[in-house]
């Protein structure tokens, strides 16, 4: 069974970076596609962008470009998503989700979710 | 960018009846990659269906996903009191961004 653990919560301040992980644990690590969506509080689901490991190919979501890089490392199962010049409405529980099947970017497993709060 | 609108925003039904939730796009929906999700919440979306109508591990048959093109739709045949939630379509077939709708509460009436 896939399972994804992702990291802890971040506080940051504004025009400050943070990078959060998702290990991965369950099937082929070549076989996964992963997305990062996050969630605003009481906002709805916004895709940021993915990664397919083994075509070494990642896709974002305009408005987070030149922002955001999503990255994984083979040897520990393990995808990042690096966000930078933070500001208050980054705000949000930050998800990693996967497929395993597809090769799509939707979310057939996700991980717990990790709070990102900025604030001076 | 495809945008999808889902509507209604708020549903309210009791248990044992049926509901019928619909996701429409801005722009067809390459190849029908069209998924569902419900949240609770506190907890992660949980799959329910993609390829529009493919029903995800562990989902039961009362909950079932059609559509093409431009107009999707989830039903839920008989409304069991976990199926309380917010559900969210996204689809993921043509470039990206691979964007949600806004969500559907369906509550208990």
């Amino acid at each position: 069974q896939v399972q994804l653990v992702q990291s802890g919560s971040e506080l940051k301040k504004p025009g400050s970076s943070v990078k959060v992980s998702c290990k991965a644990s369950g099937g082929a690590f070549s076989s996964y596609s992963f997305s990062w969506v996050r969630q605003a509080p009481g906002q709805g689901l916004e895709w940021m962008g993915g990664i397919i490991p083994v075509l070494s190919t990642s896709d974002y979501a305009q408005k987070f470009q030149g922002r955001v890089t999503i990255t994984t490392d083979e040897s520990t199962r393990t995808a990042y998503l690096e966000l930078s010049s933070l500001r208050s409405e980054d705000t949000a529980l930050y998800y990693c989700a996967c497929d395993i099947l597809t090769g799509h970017f939707m979310g057939r497993f996700w991980g717990q979710g990790t709070l990102v709060t900025v604030s001076s | 960018e495809i945008v999808l609108t889902q509507s209604p925003g708020t549903l309210s039904l009791s248990p044992g009846e049926r509901a019928t939730l619909s996701c429409r796009a801005s722009q067809s929906v390459s190849s029908r990659y069209l998924a569902w999700y419900q949240q609770k919440p506190g907890q992660a979306p949980r799959l329910l269906i993609y390829d529009t109508s493919i029903r995800a591990a562990g989902i039961p048959e009362r909950l079932s996903g059609s559509g093409s093109g431009t107009n999707f739709t989830l039903t839920i045949s008989r409304l069991e009191p976990e199926d309380f939630a917010v559900y969210y379509c996204q689809q993921y077939g043509t470039s990206p961004p691979y964007s949600f709708g806004q969500g559907t509460k369906l509550e208990i009436k």
